[in-house]
């Protein structure tokens, strides 16, 4: 059982459309971690949120923590093809990561 | 620089021959952990580590072995691979605390033929 559902599993969409990918689960977690994978490379760390309501923005990106803490979103406005990549969320069960299967996106000129 | 560094970055072997991927972190960080990485399945922890001589299972730990015998290495040891273990191996660092917050190696890409 995914612990983590991403949706959606595939995006592509031209550059300056607005977008939202969406990590949901049934288990409240203290915390939610959001990261961005390029093509062979590690994933990299966007951002945690922690609180339930919260919302962070990381330049065009926006991220928010569902009221209960279940589930979160990730928002980009006016997309670039920069932002070509595997979006992952995770949330730690004890000393354990786990991760959902990720949205892939790409942006096309 | 703070990074995670990994070695090999690519490795192809054959079934039961016994190897070890490298990993290394110089931030000081008390966690560490291994990953692996399919299509369809996204990515999996195999083991982690909460400091030096504490490992513990993750979800996918049937095949391999980890040692921490020192804080900054973290190494990953397939005895006997097989080519169900063809996979983007990564390993991460983290401090201990609430969030876990992973640092990311560059990958190893391994195949078992």
């Amino acid at each position: 059982t995914q612990l983590l559902e991403q949706s959606p599993q595939f995006l592509s969409i031209q550059e300056g459309e607005n977008l939202t990918v969406y990590c949901n689960s049934s288990s409240v977690f203290s915390s939610l971690q959001w990261y961005r994978q390029e093509p062979g490379e590690g994933p990299v760390l966007l951002v945690t949120v922690v609180t339930g309501g919260e919302v962070k923005k990381l330049k065009r990106l926006t991220f928010q923590f569902g009221d209960a803490r279940k589930d979160s979103s990730l928002h980009i406005t006016a997309a670039q093809p920069g932002d070509t990549g595997l979006y992952l969320c995770a949330v730690n069960s004890g000393y354990a990561l786990n991760f959902g299967k990720g949205t892939s996106l790409l942006v096309t000129p | 620089e703070a990074q995670v560094t990994q070695n090999p970055r690519y490795l192809i072997t054959v079934t039961g021959k016994k190897l070890t991927v490298t990993c290394s972190q110089n931030m000081n960080h008390e966690y560490m952990s291994w990953y692996r990485q399919d299509p369809g399945l996204g990515l999996r922890q195999i083991y982690y580590s909460m400091n030096v001589e504490v490992t513990d299972k993750g979800d996918v730990p049937e095949g391999y072995k980890v040692s921490r015998k020192e804080k900054r290495n973290f190494p990953l040891i397939l005895e006997s691979p097989s080519p169900n273990q063809t996979s983007l191996y990564f390993c991460a660092s983290s401090w201990a605390g609430d969030s876990y917050e992973q640092y990311f190696g560059p990958g190893t890409r391994l195949t078992v033929t």
